[in-house]
């Protein structure tokens, strides 16, 4: 199947700081990207949806300052955590809608990203 | 409007014997269907998916799934699971257009195997 990278696999960071994490489609390309969070023993939860050359679509509840997503590219999307708090750490998951001679409308997802803030 | 329901949180089986994982769904028009397993610390792969072909779908792994529209199930099922089957199991529903690619997903199955 289609292989999505996401980069880094873990990452601690200081209250206040902000975080960059990457999801890269390794062999395909895909104009439309997915952020999900992910909190322990529960199910993924839709943050954003990330648009190559728009604005992402952001979710009812979900704060578009607090997560910045760009997608500068048909094969990278990005999330910053800006000023990250201890409520922000949880399990960060991006996927890649594939289209084309790889089938329509299947989501190849990251290995996810663990962000901790102390 | 769409939603998945995952009847059991947790299933426990003996290595060898059959797997069930039960997923129901609601959905106002023709769905596509989807589950996915997730191992520990790990990002998503996907198992198989549904999308109005035939009733009966094949995964990896052995797995596979049959959806029954006059039970609005999709359940997924395994003859003989395999300590490495041991995992959390998403059952999920595109919603939307066709196009969007949105995605609702069950809570989810712990799925146990004990040797």
């Amino acid at each position: 199947g289609a292989v999505v990278s996401q980069h880094p696999s873990w990452v601690i960071c200081k209250s206040g700081t902000s975080v960059k994490i990457e999801c890269r489609s390794l062999d395909f390309q895909a104009t439309t990207m997915f952020w999900y969070r992910q909190f322990p023993k529960q199910s993924l939860m839709l943050m954003a949806t990330s648009n190559e050359g728009s604005k992402a679509t952001y979710e009812q509840g979900v704060e578009k300052d607090k997560f910045l997503i760009n997608h500068a590219s048909l094969t990278l999307s990005t999330l910053t955590v800006t000023s990250a708090h201890p409520e922000d750490s949880s399990f960060y998951i991006c996927s890649a809608l594939t289209g084309g001679i790889r089938g329509k409308n299947i989501q190849y997802f990251g290995a996810g990203t663990r962000l901790s803030v102390l | 409007a769409q939603s998945v329901t995952q009847l059991d949180s947790h299933v426990s089986v003996s290595e060898g014997t059959p797997v069930l994982l039960r997923c129901n769904y609601s959905s106002s028009y023709s769905p596509s269907l989807f589950w996915y397993v997730q191992h520990p610390n790990k990002g998503l792969q996907l198992l198989l998916k549904y999308t109005s072909a035939a009733t009966l779908v094949k995964g990896i792994n052995g797995f596979e799934a049959e959806f029954k529209k006059s039970e609005t199930s999709f359940h997924l099922t395994k003859p003989s699971a395999h300590m490495s089957d041991a995992a959390e199991y998403f059952c999920v529903v595109s919603y939307g257009s066709s196009n969007t690619g949105k995605l609702i997903f069950g809570q989810g199955t712990t799925l146990q195997v004990k040797p």
